[in-house]
C-alpha cells in the first residue's frame, strides 16, 4: 500500500517565477492538506482540498493556489515566487470523517535564488 | 484560536538516558493531541495521538505520552532513548467541534532532541 507520494522532491526556481509541486494521497483518503515548513520551523498550514475543492485556508497570500483531481490526488501552485518562499512543503492526506490524523509524504523542498 | 508551545527547542541527552519532551496548547474547547517525528530530510510521521479514553497513551519505537487537561499538557516521555531517536519531535493540535478531518492540525514548533553515545 503506497503512502503518500510528492513529487519532485527537489527544485530550485528563482525569484518571479512560478512552481507547481503534486501530491498523491495514500490509498482510500479522499483529503489533503498542505504545509509550509520554513528552516528551524514547524509546520504552517496553508490549505486543505476535499472533494475537489478548498475547504480551509491558512494565513497565505493567493499566490499559493491548488488544486484536486477526481482521483483524489492535488497540486500546489505558488506564483511570482519570492525568497521567503524557500521551504519544504509538506502534503498530508487524511479521511474526512476520520479523527484527523494526517499521513505526511517525503515533501518536496523549495529553494528561490 | 488554538496554540500549541513547545518548551525546548533542542534537548541533549546521553543514550540510555530518560527523556520527556514538554508540550502545552491553548485550545477553549476539546482537542485531539498529535506527536509526530520528522529525520533528517524526511516528511512527518506519527508517533502516537490522544483522541479520548485513557490520559496515558502509548505509541511506537517505546514512547508514550500523558494527557493533562487541567494543565492543558501533553509532554512526551521515554524511559530509555537510543542513538536513533536522535530526530526533530512536533506537538500537534486539532479541535474536535469540526468534525472528521475537516479542521487542520496546528503544529508547535519542534524540538531537536540528540542522543549522545
Amino acid at each position: 500500500d503506497a503512502g503518500v507520494t510528492q513529487s519532485p522532491t527537489h527544485l530550485i526556481k528563482t525569484r518571479g517565477q512560478q512552481v507547481t509541486l503534486r501530491c498523491s494521497p495514500k490509498s482510500g483518503h479522499d483529503t489533503v492538506s498542505w504545509y509550509q515548513q520554513a528552516l528551524g520551523q514547524g509546520p504552517q498550514f496553508i490549505f486543505q482540498y476535499y472533494e475537489e475543492e478548498e475547504r480551509q485556508r491558512g494565513n497565505f497570500p493567493d499566490r499559493f493556489s491548488g488544486h484536486q483531481f477526481p482521483n483524489y490526488s492535488s497540486e500546489l501552485n505558488v506564483n511570482a515566487l519570492l525568497l521567503g518562499d524557500s521551504a519544504l512543503y509538506l502534503c498530508a492526506s487524511s479521511i474526512r470523517q476520520g479523527t484527523g490524523e494526517l499521513f505526511f509524504g517525503e515533501g518536496s523542498r523549495l529553494t528561490v535564488l | 484560536a488554538q496554540s500549541v508551545t513547545q518548551l525546548d527547542s533542542q534537548v541533549p541527552v546521553f543514550e540510555e538516558a530518560p527523556v520527556e519532551l514538554r508540550c502545552n496548547y491553548s485550545s477553549s474547547v476539546s482537542v485531539y493531541l498529535f506527536w509526530y517525528v520528522q529525520y533528517p530530510n524526511q516528511g512527518l510521521q506519527l508517533l502516537l495521538k490522544y483522541l479520548s479514553g485513557s490520559t496515558l497513551v502509548k505509541g511506537i519505537n517505546g514512547f508514550e505520552a500523558e494527557f493533562n487537561k487541567s494543565q492543558t499538557s501533553f509532554h512526551l516521555r521515554k524511559p530509555s532513548v537510543h542513538i536513533s531517536d536522535t530526530a526533530e519531535y512536533f506537538c500537534a493540535v486539532k479541535t474536535t467541534n469540526y468534525g472528521g478531518s475537516q479542521g487542520n492540525l496546528i503544529f508547535g514548533k519542534g524540538t531537536k532532541l540528540s542522543v549522545k553515545p
